[in-house]
């Protein structure tokens, strides 16, 4: 079975730019959530995906955007990138609306310069 | 709306002594309470959960954790600390209501393991 992979792993960027960060679930998981984790501090809810629906939203501006598609992979996208973005992006996966139970990936660092 | 502390940003413990690290919630709603770990430049994995039920759970790894609604506390133990530990825990809660099940975190406690 495999689990849920992030691409990429790394990257740079500078202010102002705009990244698309990329998740595919877990087999046979059709929800996808989103978090950012700042150095130092817990994960922060972005949003979720449910069956192609955005299903639940954190407290984050309109610049940070996402998608599910069909096979329930997910892009994360951040417009006019702040030095704050700068984070651990977390894509986790869950076999449904469930019990809050998330099965996570290994993360993708950006770092905004 | 629904927050986590975690008391202490840093614990450390000998081999073989007792872990406990404390978690307490704030919710509105009946909670939903779980325990996740982070190793150094991993993702996160669940340990335990609690929904409904009974209160002490067991989870991975030996670790336990007991939902008190009266303290509104959710402390994770271990009788004997491993070298394997040393990690990052942190507690979340969520609640059934809105459909979303959108955790919210603590800040995490760091766990060392002193040989």
């Amino acid at each position: 079975e495999t689990g849920v992979t992030q691409s990429p792993t790394h990257l740079i960027k500078t202010r102002g730019q705009q990244v698309t960060l990329r998740c595919s679930s877990q087999s046979g998981h059709n929800t996808v959530s989103w978090y950012q984790q700042a150095l130092g501090q817990g994960p922060q809810f972005i949003f979720q995906y449910y069956r192609e629906e955005e299903n639940g939203r954190g407290n984050f501006p309109p610049r940070f955007s996402g998608l599910q598609f069909p096979n329930y992979s997910s892009e994360l996208n951040v417009n006019a990138l702040e030095l704050d973005d700068s984070a651990l992006y977390l894509c986790a996966s869950s076999p449904d609306l469930g019990t809050g139970e998330l099965f996570f990936g290994e993360g993708s660092r950006l770092t905004v310069l | 709306a629904q927050s986590v502390t975690q008391l202490g940003s840093h614990v450390s413990v000998s081999e073989g002594a007792l872990v406990l690290l404390r978690c307490n919630y704030s919710s509105s709603v009946p909670p939903y309470l779980f325990w996740y770990v982070q190793y150094p430049n991993q993702g996160l994995q669940l340990l335990l959960k609690y929904t409904t039920g009974a209160t002490l759970v067991k989870g991975i790894n030996g670790f336990e954790a007991e939902f008190k609604k009266s303290e509104t506390s959710f402390h994770l133990t271990k009788p004997s600390a491993h070298m394997s530990d040393a990690a990052e825990y942190f507690c979340a809660v969520t609640s059934s209501g809105a459909g979303s099940y959108q955790l919210t975190f603590g800040k995490g406690t760091k766990l060392s393991v002193i040989p």
